[in-house]
Formats: structure tokens, sequence, C-alpha cells
């Protein structure tokens, strides 16, 4: 079993649609969590970043961890064009170690 | 404010020959680290280091060697390229060990 497991898609949903991405993951010792996006060809960009439980919420995004559950979601409200990308979900133990990341989930909206 | 620099953006090499990659972190960053993506996959950790020192090693081979200079910029390095090397080498900075990492755009890197 890997230690983060992410559904690759590919997703695809109209403009405006909620988007939902999800990560499991296996290691009870992870306490940060982030979602980054990347655009074809270009390098992750940090969107959201939690720590421990509880949600967070950024304009369109809302990050929720689970850990009871070994859990975390990203919610996208009013899907645009431009969210097209590979989203990643990362974590780590501790702030600033290694981040293990998913393998991506591939979002297509289309206008 | 300039983000993290890499360099080169692209190039290829052949099978056995070696690579030198360059990474300029943001300015004020002390902590730089390495990741290897490959086609389809989420980024695997490589390198961390912080004040020029290792701080941590993933399960790379040693053909990976990395460091990092009085400036904090750093160098990852590989030798005897295999054509599984092939991927897109990205470096982050941190201010510090212990804050959020930003990626770079990345090196892609082709093996023939």
């Amino acid at each position: 079993q890997k230690e983060v497991e992410q559904d690759p898609g590919p997703l695809s949903v109209p403009e405006g649609a909620i988007v939902s991405l999800n990560c499991t993951y296996s290691n009870s010792a992870f306490q940060y969590f982030m979602w980054y996006r990347q655009y074809s060809r270009k390098g992750p960009e940090l969107l959201m970043y939690t720590y421990s439980s509880g949600n967070k919420e950024d304009g369109r995004f809302t990050a929720q961890v689970d850990k009871s559950s070994k859990y975390i979601s990203l919610f996208i409200r009013d899907s645009q064009p431009s969210d097209s990308a590979t989203y990643l979900c990362a974590m780590s133990p501790q702030a600033g170690t290694a981040l293990i990341f998913g393998k991506g989930t591939t979002l297509s909206v289309s206008s | 404010d300039a983000g993290v620099t890499q360099s080169p953006t692209h190039l290829i090499k052949t099978r056995g020959q070696h690579v030198t990659l360059r990474c300029s972190p943001i300015s004020g960053h002390k902590s730089v680290s390495w990741y290897q993506q490959v086609l389809g996959q989420g980024p695997q950790f490589i390198f961390q280091y912080y004040e020029k020192e290792e701080r941590g090693r993933g399960n790379f081979p040693d053909r990976f060697s990395a460091r990092q200079f009085p400036n904090y910029s750093s160098e990852l390095n590989v030798n005897a390229l295999l054509l599984g090397d092939s991927a897109l080498y990205l470096c982050a900075s941190s201010p510090g060990p212990g804050n959020t990492i930003y990626f770079g755009e990345g090196s892609w890197l082709t093996v023939v």
C-alpha cells in the first residue's frame, strides 16, 4: 500500500461546478497537509496548507482534513476553465520535512 | 521578487553521462530541497539542505548527490545516467526547515 493514494482521474466538469478532490494516506504520523496545483510542464504551486484536522477556506478553495479517517479533501467552488490543471496532495509528519505526494488528479473544466 | 529559479530548463543527455542542475532559492530563503517528478507521478523527495548541510535524503542511489553554496544556491548532480532518470527535477526553497516550501519551474531531463 502506497503511503498516499490519489485517484489520477481524469476528472471533467462543466464551468461553475463544485469539484471534490481527495487523498487517503496510511501514515498516522502525518500532521501537515498541502494541496498544490500544477499546470502542464510547470512547477507545482502551493494552494492550501493545513495543520492537523479541520477545515481551511481561501476564496473558492476549501481544504478539509479528517485524521481519524486518514482522508483529506480539496473543494473548488464555481470552477473555472483556468482551474484546469493537475492537483497534487502532499503531506509530512513535521513542518518543512520531506513531502510525500500523491500521484495527482488531472482536472479539466469546460466552458 | 523572483521566485525559485532553475537552470537549465531543458536538456538531453546520453546514458552513462553526468548532469548538473542548478537552483537559486527565493531571496532570504536558506533551505533548498530537490524532488524528482516522473511523468504521471507526484514529485519524489531527493535531498534537503539547510545552511549548507544535508538535512534529509530520500530513497535514491548514490549516483545522486547535491550541495548547497554559501549564497544558498544549490546543485544536484547525477552520475552514470540511466533512461529511468528522465524526469522533471524540481527545486524548492523555504526560509528554514520548518516552513512551507515553494517550487521552481523545474529542469526537464531526457536521457536517451
